[in-house]
This record gives C-alpha cells, structure tokens and sequence, in this order.
C-alpha cells in the first residue's frame, strides 16, 4: 500500500475527451509531483509544485494543465491527447521540493490509454 | 548535474545477498545518493539514501565509498518478491534550487528460486 492515492488507475480517453488525474496524499509533504511512464521506460518528470505553486514545467505540452488545489491534493487535466500520450501516470510527493534530503513517495499511478 | 551508471540487469540466488552497484563519479559535495525500486505495474518505492556515510535501514544497506563516487546497494537476503528495476539517482539541480529527481535506466534485478 502506498499513502499517495491516485485514482482512477486505469482511463480510457478518446482524443477530443477532457479527463482529470487525481492525486492525494495525506503525510504534510509541501512538494508535489508529476510523473509519466512509458512501457519499459524510467520515468520521466513533468511538474513539479513547491507549496501549492507551479515551480518546474519539463516543456510539457499545454494539453497537459497541472492543477494544485491545495497542499494535499494534486490534479492533471487532460485535453486533446494523443494516442503516444498513452503511458502511466505517476504522482508523487516530499517534504520538501528545494532539498536534497528530501525523499519522494511515489502513488501507483494511473494507467492511460487514449484511443 | 550527477549522472549514475548501473549494470542494465543482474540475477541473483534467492536467499542470497544481493549487491547492485553505481557509479556516480560526478556527484557533487552536497548532493545525496538515493535508491528506488520499481516492482511491475507499481510506482517506484523509496529504499534508502545516504550522503557520505553508510546507510542501514530494514530493507537494505548502502554503502558509499569514502571518494563517493561510487556506492553499492546490499539486499541482504533476497527474495523473489524483490524482482524489480533498481534506480540510483542523485538530484539534479535546477538552477538555484535543489533535489529533484531525474530517473537513470536502473538496473533489472531478477532474484531466482
């Protein structure tokens, strides 16, 4: 079990679909990640949130929108994808996002397939 | 920013120890060394990290060596509950700001009956 809960874990999504990630977790951690995963790939990071504030952007494509409603919870809209956006989602979260002692905690991710 | 090499894959006995080794030889005097593990359709597990000194917790034991350039994480008796991929990784920094993490390939442990 893990204590970053991320629903739903499988989506399916037609290209012209809008569909929300989830991502919550309850340990007091101010950091907040995004992370996709494809088929025997690392995983590779998206978004970072420092306090409820975007603080790093990989280039990700607008039709990927992170939301950080507050410092529990954690959302990624999605809009338009395509069907190589197909990966698995991971969520992720720290104590503290500007340390180096800081370990993360990963949730299970959720698998999405857009058709 | 530090990169990490590890062996694409290794095998190992179950019950035996099993030692996956990295080598970061550009890491940086400040800069943590962390291990994650990924098991099939799982997120990744944090396991241990450590900055200069070996590290002991009850899954598993690093070890850095005294140049930190390198470091090897111990599974002392391993189980095949502890196939996975394993991830060394030592933060990037972006810019001014600190610790977060870029994932290497890893190293595909396979423990076997």
């Amino acid at each position: 079990d893990t204590e970053v809960t991320q629903t739903p874990k499988h989506l399916v999504m037609g290209m012209t679909n809008k569909k929300s990630l989830k991502c919550e977790q309850h340990m007091g951690h101010r950091a907040m990640y995004w992370y996709k995963q494809k088929a025997k790939k690392p995983p590779e990071l998206m978004f970072v949130y420092s306090y409820e504030k975007l603080s790093i952007n990989e280039s990700v494509p607008s039709r990927f929108s992170p939301e950080c409603p507050n410092s529990s919870l954690l959302n990624l809209h999605l809009h338009a994808l395509q069907p190589e956006d197909s990966a698995l989602y991971l969520c992720a979260s720290s104590q503290e996002a500007a340390s180096y002692n800081s370990p993360l905690h990963f949730g299970n991710g959720t698998r999405l397939t857009v058709t | 920013d530090a990169k990490t090499t590890q062996p694409p894959s290794m095998d190992c006995a179950e019950g035996r120890a099993a030692n996956l080794p990295c080598n970061h030889s550009t890491i940086s005097g400040n800069e943590y060394v962390y291990w994650y593990r990924q098991i099939h359709s799982q997120g990744p597990q944090y396991i241990i990290h450590g900055l200069k000194n070996n590290e002991t917790n009850e899954m598993a034991s690093l070890i850095i060596t005294e140049d930190r350039k390198s470091s090897t994480l111990i599974l002392p008796h391993a189980t095949l509950r502890d196939t996975a991929v394993y991830y060394c990784i030592t933060p990037r920094g972006y810019g001014g700001s600190q610790g977060n993490l870029i994932f290497g390939k890893g190293t595909k442990l396979s423990v076997k009956p």
